[in-house]
């Protein structure tokens, strides 16, 4: 049962253009969702995140959107960089305390094209 | 300041073969989770240890095991290998056993079974 989707699994861009990931959840139970980076041969590095009592989050290059009556949530990046260029995971949480386990996506590979 | 690290990076086993991958978290860190990210999937939690103590478990039957040594280091054990274990596990450690955002993760053990 995967709880946290990823429906696109590749994705290019054109350099300074906006990317758009998205990624769907079907728990209700999460109320905490965050954006992972992961290069090859690298661990992941967290992005950015968002709580569920909000429906933005921005830091920089990069926001987040939720909308939970639709379980979805997507990331921005913009201007698009060929460093973006990774795969990128969606992960979700029920951050009650005890329970900070992360459930990921699938991962969607993003190609900045120069 | 050293992140996270785990060995080996790679490891090749055979079915029926016991293994151990060890992790030493970031500087000043305490809580150590594992995760297993098989082939084009997203990283699936195992379990998390705080002081000492496995704290949560995810889906994975008790051929999974682990460990947390005084000093924060930890060490996952795999018992009876399956051709299905094979996948990169990863070890993230964090402050605390909350605040996922805070998860930083090493660049993971390749585990191949034959």
């Amino acid at each position: 049962d995967q709880q946290v989707k990823q429906n696109s699994p590749s994705l290019s861009v054109q350099e300074g253009r906006i990317s758009i990931l998205n990624c769907d959840y079907t728990n209700s139970m999460f109320d905490y969702f965050l954006w992972y980076k992961k290069y090859p041969a690298e661990g992941p590095t967290f992005l950015i995140s968002i709580s569920s009592i909000k429906d933005k989050n921005e830091d920089g290059r990069f926001t987040v959107f939720l909308n939970k009556s639709a379980k979805h949530l997507s990331l921005h990046i913009v201007p698009s960089q060929p460093g973006d260029s990774a795969v990128y995971f969606c992960a979700a949480s029920a951050s009650n305390f005890g329970n900070e386990k992360l459930t990921f996506g699938t991962g969607t590979r993003l190609t900045i094209i120069p | 300041d050293a992140g996270v690290t785990q060995s080996p990076t790679h490891l090749i086993k055979t079915r029926g073969q016991q293994v151990t991958l060890r992790c030493s978290p970031k500087s000043g860190h305490d809580t150590v989770s594992w995760y297993q990210q098989a082939l084009g999937q997203g990283p699936q939690f195992i379990f998390q240890y705080y002081e000492e103590e496995e704290r949560q478990r995810g889906n994975f039957p008790d051929r999974f095991s682990g460990h947390q040594f005084p000093n924060y280091s930890s060490e996952l054990n795999v018992n009876a290998l399956l051709l299905g274990d094979s996948a990169l596990y990863l070890c993230a450690s964090s402050v605390g056993a909350i605040m996922s955002e805070k998860l930083f993760f090493g660049s993971g053990t390749q585990l191949s079974v034959l």
